[in-house]
């Protein structure tokens, strides 16, 4: 166990639907981050938190929408996805102190098929 | 903006014998850089990591070098086990960077 949770850890959806992901840090970590990891790219990043303020947004499409109500929690709001955004959805956490320069502490990853 | 090629892209050895992988970047400024390994069905695990004031680090099985002048950084395996197989990352770092770029991953793969 890393200490960052994330639900569920499959999700199928159609492109109309709403669904949100969720990740939990208890490792009493400042920064945050949302990863996204496909079949055929690097691993991508999406969103940066620092200290509960977005830092980084990584040219993301507004069909994806972060929310981070405290240090050890993390959502990615999904709505009107297409079938590309189907990828493996990686939840990290660092310490925020000293910025990127950090170890990432991963959790497992949201598994998501868009339809 | 950092710009980071990781080789081989796949990598199968035989189990008792040595893996290396490279991992090149393009930004001088970098200064920390980290390794880490993704087993299926979970997400990446720092491994080992080094920081640019140093030219080897060693954990055990496992060690990084690092070139600083040709900039590149490896990655070494010795003894490899079967729970080696796993995909690695480099993911190399300047402290005045606001984000991270991990390379393309190599897929190891220890024969028994």
């Amino acid at each position: 166990e890393t200490g960052v949770t994330q639900t569920p850890r499959h999700l199928v959806m159609g492109m109309t639907n709403k669904k949100s992901l969720k990740c939990e840090q208890h490792l009493g970590h400042n920064a945050m981050y949302w990863y996204k990891q496909s079949a055929k790219k690097p691993l991508e990043l999406m969103f940066v938190y620092n200290f509960k303020e977005q830092t980084e947004n990584n040219s993301v499409p507004s069909r994806f929408s972060p929310e981070c109500p405290n240090s050890s929690h993390l959502f990615l709001h999904l709505h009107t996805l297409q079938p590309e955004d189907s990828a493996l959805y990686l939840c990290a956490s660092s310490h925020g102190r000293q910025g990127a320069s950090e170890t990432q502490y991963f959790g497992p990853g949201t598994r998501l098929l868009v339809l | 903006g950092e710009n980071v090629e990781q080789h081989p892209s796949t990598l199968s050895v035989q189990e008792g014998d040595s893996a290396v992988i490279k991992c090149t970047y393009s930004d001088s400024a970098s200064n920390y850089f980290p390794w880490y390994k993704q087993e299926l069905g979970k997400g990446p695990q720092l491994i080992i990591d080094i920081r640019s004031n140093v030219g080897e680090k060693k954990d055990q099985r496992i060690a990084v070098t690092l070139n600083k002048t040709a900039k590149h950084f490896s990655l070494h395996i010795t003894e490899t086990q079967p729970e080696d197989s796993a995909v690695y990352f480099c993911a190399p770092l300047a402290s005045s960077a606001s984000k991270i770029i991990f390379g393309s991953g190599t897929r190891l793969s220890i024969r028994p």
